[in-house]
């Protein structure tokens, strides 16, 4: 079975600065998708970056970026020049390729980002 | 509508009452998700339809939870004789296609409290 671990409970940084969330997992898969989701308190979800495992290629998105190496199953979330709005729960999440319909997504139990001002 | 609308927001019931909450993803999404959510924790999946047909339900924690989608939009969780254990934010999912990796896009959940 899939597992997704997010070791740091909670973080909190000076608006401006670089963070970095880590997230690592546990599959016997070679084909997956990998994301991170941010939870702000309004509960809504909202995806933040998208990794597939086949892409070596690491992923962006503006201030957004991911290290993933797929060999130790690693897959860290930077945020570059947080900002106030950055502060939320950020999930990281696993989904293998799906067959038979499963389109499961295994979640991590989350880290609580502060940006302070 | 511009993004999945769940309702009730909030849902408070008595211990041994039914519950219904709604989902109403975005127009034209293939695919809809239902996870449960407890406090301080991920999400975890509950069910899965692909149109009106419902793929997976193997994440249904009993048979006193149950969930529709009849005509392949609108969706509805019911959990019956809820319990304590029930007390839960419930997420619902939706995404265009049923392509693996396809972006979920997700409502703002509707918080129910057991007492």
């Amino acid at each position: 079975a899939q597992t997704v671990t997010q070791s740091q409970p909670e973080m909190s940084v000076q608006e401006a600065e670089t963070v970095t969330l880590s997230c690592t997992y546990d599959t016997s898969e070679s084909n997956y998708y990998l994301f991170w989701y941010k939870q702000p308190p309004s509960r809504q979800m909202i995806l933040v970056i998208r990794q597939e495992a086949y892409k070596q290629q690491n992923a962006t998105e503006n201030r957004f970026s991911v290290n993933f190496q797929k060999a130790a199953k690693s897959f860290s979330l930077k945020i570059s020049d947080s900002q106030l709005g950055d502060t939320a729960m950020y999930f990281c999440a696993f989904m293998k390729q799906p067959m038979d319909s499963n389109y499961q997504l295994i979640w991590g139990a989350g880290t609580k980002l502060i940006i302070k001002p | 509508g511009a993004g999945v609308s769940q309702s009730p927001r909030y849902k408070v019931a008595k211990r041994g009452q039914d519950v219904a909450l709604r989902c109403d993803p975005i127009s034209g999404h293939v695919s809809l998700f239902w996870y449960q959510q407890a406090l301080g924790q991920g999400p975890e999946f509950l069910t899965y339809f692909q149109n009106e047909a419902q793929l997976d339900k193997s994440g249904l924690p009993s048979d006193r939870f149950f969930a529709e989608r009849p005509e392949g939009s609108v969706s509805t969780l019911k959990i019956q004789r809820t319990q304590q254990e029930d007390s839960a934010v419930y997420l619902c999912a939706s995404s265009l296609t049923d392509r693996g990796g396809s972006p979920l896009h997700f409502g703002n959940g509707t918080r129910l409290t057991v007492t």
